[in-house]
């Protein structure tokens, strides 16, 4: 089994809501990512947790706060977002952070700040 | 910089080869990986190349030249399918972590 999976698809908010996305993998992996893909663009590495810490931050404005709660799961908290933030948000999963690892991604949420 | 340069867009007709090449800067470099994306989907993983040669994949193959800072993905006998982004992506480590940094794709048409 190579999924991973994202809650919800598709999602609208407010610039003043809170809302929060999920993506979960049941492949025993420990690194985790969070990745924003704006259209015909790349995607682009926000945050890497591995062994449920955050090891990377790629200097991601605070109204982005990531949370894992154990080795299954990722979050990613939303609050106070812009319109520019709109774009596809992906979840990724590799056995480790570690060289050589080839990442796993999920379906992504499509998100739209109104 | 990590800076990683690919065609913007390929055409190509079913059942023909095409070959989509990849540069990258070689500072900290860790390793080259080949995902392709459909329009709306998420990027699939094709082929990873850490050493210098050639990997073959069934119908994909993947070649690296760490010394040139240079790769590329050999599609053969192309179907229609086979139309999506090619991304290239390279692992760079940071504080014995890898990041990927993607290319900005290859959008390949495969035309009748």
């Amino acid at each position: 089994d190579t999924e991973v999976t994202q809650t919800p698809k598709h999602l609208v908010m407010g610039m003043t809501n809170k809302k929060s996305l999920k993506c979960e993998q049941h492949m025993g992996h420990r690194a985790m990512y969070w990745y924003k893909q704006k259209a015909k663009k790349p995607p682009e590495l926000m945050f890497v947790y591995s062994y449920e810490k955050l090891s990377i931050n790629e200097s991601v404005p605070s109204r982005f706060s990531p949370e894992c709660p154990n080795s299954s799961l990722l979050n990613l908290h939303l609050h106070a977002l812009q319109p520019e933030d709109s774009a596809l948000y992906l979840c990724a999963s590799s056995q480790e952070a570690g060289g050589g690892r080839e990442q796993y991604f999920g379906p992504g949420t499509r998100l739209t700040v109104t | 910089g990590q800076n990683i340069d690919q065609p913007t867009e390929m055409t190509a007709t079913e059942g023909a080869i095409v070959q989509i090449n990849c540069t990258y800067q070689t500072s900290g470099f860790n390793g080259l990986f080949w995902y392709q994306q459909h329009a709306g989907e998420a990027p699939t993983f094709l082929s990873y190349n850490v050493l210098d040669g050639l990997e073959e994949k069934g119908r994909f193959s993947s070649f690296l030249s760490r010394s040139k800072g240079y790769s590329y993905l050999l599609l053969k006998e192309l179907q229609m399918k086979d139309s999506a982004s090619y991304l290239c992506a390279g692992g760079f480590m940071n504080t014995g972590f890898q990041k990927l940094v993607f290319g900005t794709g290859t959008r390949l048409l495969v035309s009748p």
